[in-house]
């Protein structure tokens, strides 16, 4: 059974750094991308960008590039997302999903991870 | 970036009622290797989203036959059946073909 268990909430000032992971099981890690995505309060979806530990290869939505870092550990299959200084506007949850490179789209999805942000 | 546009942004519906969700794009997601890359999930209160539909029109392992997607080009729609109240809560669709990836607004079905 896939599954993707993401890490637990946090609460951060601004200007803090963090990382937020998801442990991926079910299948090879390897062989899928991992992708974030954001749920900011009262908004839609935006996907963020995407990690691949086989290919050590990442992938970002211009809209976020230099804001965020995604990387991946294979060793113990789970990708992270870090911010290394955070603004109230990062206050959302963040999805992790493996990404279906066949289908284009993200088929398994983590249960989310809320990050607060507040002074 | 390819703006995705859903309506209606809210779909109040009867029990056992057909409801009806269209996603348009200013591209046409037919991708150069021929297939059409667009997505339906569903995101009920609480919880992560889940997928229902990929490639236009087909369903996802589990999920009941009274969804079903449908559409090409630019132009594409989530059909459901008949309501049930477990249908409840937020739906997007996603265009897979364009970098970057983009995201409906979210139509939130609610069960009058």
């Amino acid at each position: 059974e896939v599954q993707l268990v993401q890490s637990g909430a946090e609460v951060r000032k601004p200007g803090e750094s963090l990382r937020i992971s998801c442990q991926t099981s079910g299948y090879t890690f390897t062989t899928y991308w991992i992708g974030w995505v954001r749920h900011m309060p009262g908004k839609g979806l935006e996907w963020m960008g995407l990690v691949h530990a086989g290919f050590s290869a990442t992938k970002y939505n211009p809209s976020f590039e230099g804001q965020v870092t995604i990387s991946a550990d294979e060793s113990i299959s789970t990708a992270y997302l870090q911010w290394r200084r955070l603004k109230a506007s990062d206050t959302a949850i963040y999805y992790c999903a493996r990404h279906d490179n066949s289908d284009q789209s993200f088929d398994f999805w983590g249960q989310g991870t809320l990050v607060t942000v507040t002074s | 970036d390819v703006v995705v546009t859903q309506s209606p942004l809210s779909l109040p519906v009867t029990l056992g009622q057909p409801a009806s969700i269209s996603c348009r794009c200013d591209e046409s997601l037919l991708h150069s290797d021929g297939n059409t890359y667009l997505s339906w999930f569903q995101q009920r209160p609480g919880q992560s989203p889940r997928r229902l539909i990929y490639r236009v029109s087909n369903r996802d392992s589990g999920v009941p036959d009274r969804f079903s997607g449908s559409g090409s080009g630019t132009d594409f729609t989530l059909k459901i059946s008949r309501v049930e109240a477990e249908d409840a809560g937020v739906y997007y669709c996603m265009q897979g073909a364009h970098w970057p990836w983009t995201f409906g607004q979210g139509t939130k079905v609610e069960i009058k």
